[in-house]
């Protein structure tokens, strides 16, 4: 079974709207952390939000809010006023364990993200 | 600070060849990774060091070989290149600050093996 499901390759929002990128996981770990990740054209891998399975509260990072539902196992990534520079691969990763003891993200297939003017 | 930097940015190898891919970061990190992302796909794990003098195999060794040279430098070696090897090498490296343990990636390695 797929550890980390990102079932929409492939989305399209307006500029200045919200858009929410899904992601689902799998583990038995009480203690794991949820990450997002963006890719822009150019390649490199750019940390956005972390969300540790204890944590009470939502992540939030500037415009970047993470919708953590642990019951359902899902970890949404919320994009609030969407600029023409958000357009790029996003990718939820997951860590099995322990952050003092468990080094191994687990990465699923990405969205593509698309903002039209 | 530059962070993370991997070295080179492109290579082109033929079938058998083998290569050495540089990875070094300047936050004073325990742990540093290589992953390797295929077309449409995300990120694999390939093998980790922990801390300094440590290395683990991740989900996708097969082929390859690393050395944990310092705290800063951790190599990746293909021995013997496949085209199979094709694909975009990223080097990551984390410190467990307090908070999370997020993973700061380098700008990654194409390589194409023919």
């Amino acid at each position: 079974a797929q550890k980390i499901t990102q079932t929409q390759p492939g989305m399209f929002v307006q500029e200045k709207e919200a858009v929410t990128l899904d992601c689902t996981y799998d583990t038995s770990d009480p203690s794991y952390g949820l990450f997002w990740y963006k890719q822009p054209s150019s390649g490199e891998m750019i940390f956005l939000i972390y969300q540790g399975s204890y944590d009470q509260q939502n992540a939030t990072e500037g415009r970047y809010s993470l919708n953590f539902q642990k019951a359902r196992k899902s970890a949404n990534l919320v994009i609030s006023a969407s600029q023409l520079g958000d357009s790029a691969m996003y990718f939820c990763a997951m860590r099995e364990g322990p952050r003092d003891s468990s080094y191994k993200l687990i990465f699923g297939s990405g969205t593509r993200l698309l903002v039209r003017p | 600070n530059a962070g993370v930097t991997q070295t080179p940015k492109f290579q082109v190898l033929k079938t058998g060849q083998s290569m050495t891919l540089q990875c070094a970061q300047d936050m004073n990190h325990n742990s540093m990774y290589w992953y390797r992302q295929d077309p449409g796909m995300g990120l694999r794990l390939i093998y980790y060091s922990a801390s300094e003098g440590t290395t683990d195999k991740g989900e996708v060794p097969n082929g390859y070989n690393v050395s944990r040279l310092n705290k800063r430098e951790f190599s990746l070696r293909l021995e013997s290149a496949a085209p199979s090897q094709t694909s975009v090498y990223f080097c990551a490296s984390s410190g467990h600050p307090p908070g999370t343990d997020t993973q700061y990636f380098g700008p990654g390695t194409r390589l194409t093996v023919l």
